[in-house]
């Protein structure tokens, strides 16, 4: 079975842009999340989706949004891209909220 | 801000010894998972310990939590060059995880 997929899997953007990155779940999970990781940092919660609505929201600006899909696939939209954005973003998906998550390989942003 | 700290921030040690790696935490919680992630990559779930649970087996690794202290341990035996990782714990408030900054683990062959 497929795990999680996230493309594209390396982006470069300059400042002021817009990105999206896109997220297919394991077949059968409901609920997917994002995380933004720093180099050298640990993963920091963005956003969780659990069928279709937003169950949660991390410390991040309003540049950043989500959304997932009828299929449970789901897009992270990040706008106005500054040089801070530049890091790894992960994509995990569950069966449900509180079950441990699976996560893809993640998309590496790179703002000049 | 993140609500788990590892302990060490680094680890060097030769195949075949066992690693120790700390994780504590601020606030109280459900459970507590551990997470590996080779470079690069996205992170694997190695282990999920419950409030109500002091220590857990799985294969070569073993996860103690001692809630009144708010820590875990994470305990790898008989390490192998592919242990190699960075190894983190998290927290699980509903509907998000909280990640520690990390202990990057380096095993040599």
């Amino acid at each position: 079975d497929a795990g999680v997929t996230q493309s594209p899997t390396h982006l470069i953007k300059t400042r002021g842009q817009h990105v999206t990155l896109r997220c297919s779940p394991i077949s059968g999970h409901k609920s997917v999340s994002w995380y933004q990781q720093v180099l050298g940092q640990g993963p920091q919660f963005i956003f969780q989706y659990y069928e279709k609505e937003e169950r949660g929201r991390g410390n991040f600006p309003d540049r950043f949004s989500a959304r997932q899909f009828p299929n449970y696939s789901s897009e992270l939209n990040v706008n106005a891209l500054l040089l801070g954005d530049s890091a790894l973003y992960l994509c995990a998906s569950s069966l449900a909220g509180a079950q441990p998550q699976h996560f893809g390989d993640g998309t590496r942003l790179s703002i000049l | 801000s993140q609500q788990g700290e590892e302990d060490p921030q680094a680890l060097s040690i030769q195949e075949g010894e066992n690693a120790t790696m700390n994780c504590s935490y601020k606030t109280s919680i459900n459970n507590l998972q551990w997470y590996r992630q080779n470079s690069g990559r996205g992170l694997v779930h190695l282990i999920l310990i419950r409030s109500n649970e002091r220590e857990k087996h799985s294969g070569r690794l073993r996860v103690t939590l001692d809630t009144s202290k708010k820590s875990s341990s994470l305990l790898i035996t008989a390490s192998r060059a592919a242990d190699t990782a960075s190894y983190f714990c998290a927290t699980k408030p509903p509907g998000k995880l909280i990640f520690g900054q990390g202990t990057t683990l380096q095993v040599k062959p």
